[in-house]
This record gives structure tokens, C-alpha cells and sequence, in this order.
């Protein structure tokens, strides 16, 4: 089985600083890894995806991520947040072995002060 | 390619009453999935197509709730009675097995009162 949790429900970052969002994973097989963005009344936006390639991903909108298998994480980072940058994210796995089907973290919210 | 389009954006009905939400996923994709979220439970799988077969539907909620998938460009998901409790934001997504990328539609806000 494969899940995720993620660290922290809510974030709050002042415009400018670093936006660091946390994920740990759990699989038995090596994971597929994504990270989703979600703006009110939105769907689900593919922010980036690890899929056992390079290990540091780049995304959309500045934001990249890090695969570290000894602590089985996968943390969003962006170096300056943006108002723009509001909204709520997801960290989820998958994987071939299971039609990549994809299990979900709770989400963190994310929050930025002027 | 538009994405994965759902229909309808929002919906209220009333308990009770049958309620049906659309999707037409991304041309070629061969695998289509069912989301639902609420704020209590989060994101939760539903069900989930291969080639217009449904693979696992364990997470449908109860038998009031159905999907099908007659062709690789519609499906359906129905709630027959509708209750409060099935009040969320329903979420169609679809992939392509050899790409592994999910895609998710705009949701149906559903509201039964």
C-alpha cells in the first residue's frame, strides 16, 4: 500500500520568503510522487512529478522538489512566495503497480502576508 | 487538448432526488478515475476506469452510487437517492497508463439540501 502525510495543515509565509512544504511518503515498490495545487472553486493542477529520473524536480510557477529516499520525502520548496502562490497543495503517490492510482495527503494550506 | 471537462459546474438538488454528473476525459487516455472531496475525509477515490472497465470500485460509498463508462469519451457518475451527506465537490481525472500523469477536471460542486 502507498500513502502520504503531509506536515502542517496550514502555512503562512510573509511575500518574499521561502515556502517550504513537507511530505513524507510509504511504498514498497519505488513511487511515482506529485505534487498538486488547488485555487478556490478549482480543480487539481499538476504542479510537478517525480517519476525515478533526476531526484531534484522543477515545476510551474517557480516551485521545485527534492526525491530522498533515505527519508522517504519529497518536500515542495519555492524561494519566494508570491501572492499568487495562495492556495492549497497536495502531495500524492503512485505507481505502476497499481494503475497509478493516486493517494493523497490531507493537503497544506497556504497562506501569504503582504 | 481542452482537458478533462465535467459537467455540470455546480448542482442543488434535493434529498431524494437523482442527481448525474458528466465527464469526458482527455482524448486518448486510457484510464479514467472518480474523485470526491469533502473537508472531513479529503480527496477519496471512488472509482476507476481501464479501457471504459471498471477496475475498482470499492470506494463507492453505497449502492446509491453508480458510474458507468459506455465509451472513451463519456462517463458518468450517478447518485440515486441523493442525501445531505453526499454533499461535496466530485472530481473526474484521466491518464495515460505509459505517461502516468493524472489529470484532474474543474469539479461539480454538488449540494443536496
Amino acid at each position: 500500500a502507498q500513502s502520504v502525510t503531509q506536515l502542517g495543515s496550514h502555512v503562512s509565509v510573509s511575500e518574499g520568503a521561502l515556502v517550504l512544504l513537507r511530505c513524507n511518503y510509504s511504498s514498497s515498490v519505488p513511487p511515482y510522487l506529485f505534487w498538486y495545487v488547488q485555487y478556490p472553486n478549482q480543480g487539481l493542477q499538476l504542479l510537478l512529478k517525480y517519476t525515478s529520473a533526476a531526484t531534484l524536480v522543477k515545476g510551474i510557477n517557480g516551485f521545485e522538489a527534492e526525491f530522498k529516499k533515505s527519508e522517504t520525502s519529497f518536500h515542495l520548496t519555492k524561494p519566494s512566495a508570491h501572492m499568487s502562490d495562495a492556495a492549497e497543495y497536495f502531495c500524492a503517490v503512485s505507481g505502476p503497480d497499481n494503475d497509478y492510482k493516486l493517494s493523497f495527503g490531507a493537503g497544506t494550506t497556504v497562506t501569504v502576508r503582504a | 487538448d481542452a482537458g478533462v471537462i465535467q459537467s455540470p459546474r455546480h448542482e442543488v438538488t434535493e434529498m431524494g432526488q437523482e442527481v448525474t454528473l458528466r465527464c469526458k476525459p482527455i482524448s486518448g487516455h486510457d484510464y479514467l478515475f472518480w474523485y470526491r472531496q469533502t473537508m472531513m475525509r479529503g480527496l477519496e477515490l471512488l472509482i476507476y476506469f481501464n479501457n471504459n472497465v471498471p477496475i475498482d470500485d470499492s470506494g463507492m460509498p453505497e449502492d446509491r452510487f453508480s458510474a458507468k463508462m459506455p465509451n472513451a469519451s463519456f462517463s458518468t457518475l450517478k447518485i440515486q437517492p441523493s442525501e445531505p451527506r453526499d454533499s461535496a465537490v466530485y472530481f473526474c481525472a484521466s491518464s495515460l497508463r505509459q505517461e502516468g500523469t493524472t489529470f484532474f477536471g474543474q469539479g461539480t460542486r454538488l449540494t443536496v439540501v
